[in-house]
């Protein structure tokens, strides 16, 4: 398995309050990932990161801000969390490869998180 | 914008039967396409990708994926399903050219069961 370690693992929060979740990756792959799993949609794409201080807003990214001050880390912050913001979080890596930017290397995931916004 | 189109929610198969997990795509220009398999409580996990050239890509654990630029699928098969199989099954469509982003749109997931 890729080294990818996701903390916490499971968190139960009250409405209004912040929330970082926080990637750590062993691997020193370029490119890092947020995602957003509910039943019926997928795996749907929060922010990403192509670089240290370099990140992009997603499909879902309002509610949510992002920050990469190391190669190793993205942190996920909910700034004011809400009820509709209860999902499992899944972080992601991927390589740059021999490509550049069109390289078609996989991503791969962590374990998530698991949070409930009560 | 590109999509993805898994029209099953279940599929049933029993053990030692083939398996067949469909997937649709659209995506301007030529596609990268990938499968990924989820067990409870886990991450997504790696199965195989579609780049170019042979359209029967082969992947982990037996799995095998058939591109068909026709009919814009890319359905995963498997010629002996095992009940270790079962699990949540994701096809992934990425854009040839699509600079930094590298987005992966997913579908919204099959999940397959093996009978034993």
């Amino acid at each position: 398995d890729a080294g990818i370690t996701q903390s916490p693992r499971h968190k139960v929060t009250e409405t209004g309050t912040p929330v970082t979740l926080r990637c750590h990756q062993t691997e020193n792959h370029r490119y890092m990932y947020w995602y957003r799993q509910d039943p019926g949609h997928g795996l749907r794409l929060i922010h990403y990161s192509y670089g240290v201080k370099d990140t992009d807003k997603g499909e879902v990214s309002d509610g949510y801000s992002v920050s990469r001050s190391k190669t190793e880390d993205f942190l996920l912050t909910l700034e004011s969390a809400t009820s509709s913001q209860t999902s499992v979080y899944f972080c992601a890596i991927s390589d740059s490869g021999q490509g550049g930017p069109d390289s078609n290397q996989p991503q791969h995931f962590g374990d998530g998180t698991r949070l409930s916004i009560l | 914008a590109q999509s993805v189109a898994q029209p099953e929610d279940q599929v049933n198969v029993a053990e030692g039967n083939p398996l067949t997990v469909k997937c649709t795509y659209s995506v301007s220009g030529n596609p990268y396409l990938f499968w990924y398999v989820q067990y409870p409580n886990r991450g997504l996990q790696f199965l195989l990708k579609y780049i170019t050239g042979d359209n029967l890509v082969k992947g982990s654990y037996g799995f095998e994926a058939e591109f068909n630029k026709s009919q814009t699928s890319f359905h995963l098969k498997k010629p002996s399903a095992l009940v270790s199989d079962s699990a949540l099954y994701f096809c992934a469509v990425r854009a040839k050219y699509s600079g930094s982003a590298r987005q992966l749109t997913f579908g919204s997931g099959t999940q397959l069961t093996v009978l034993p």
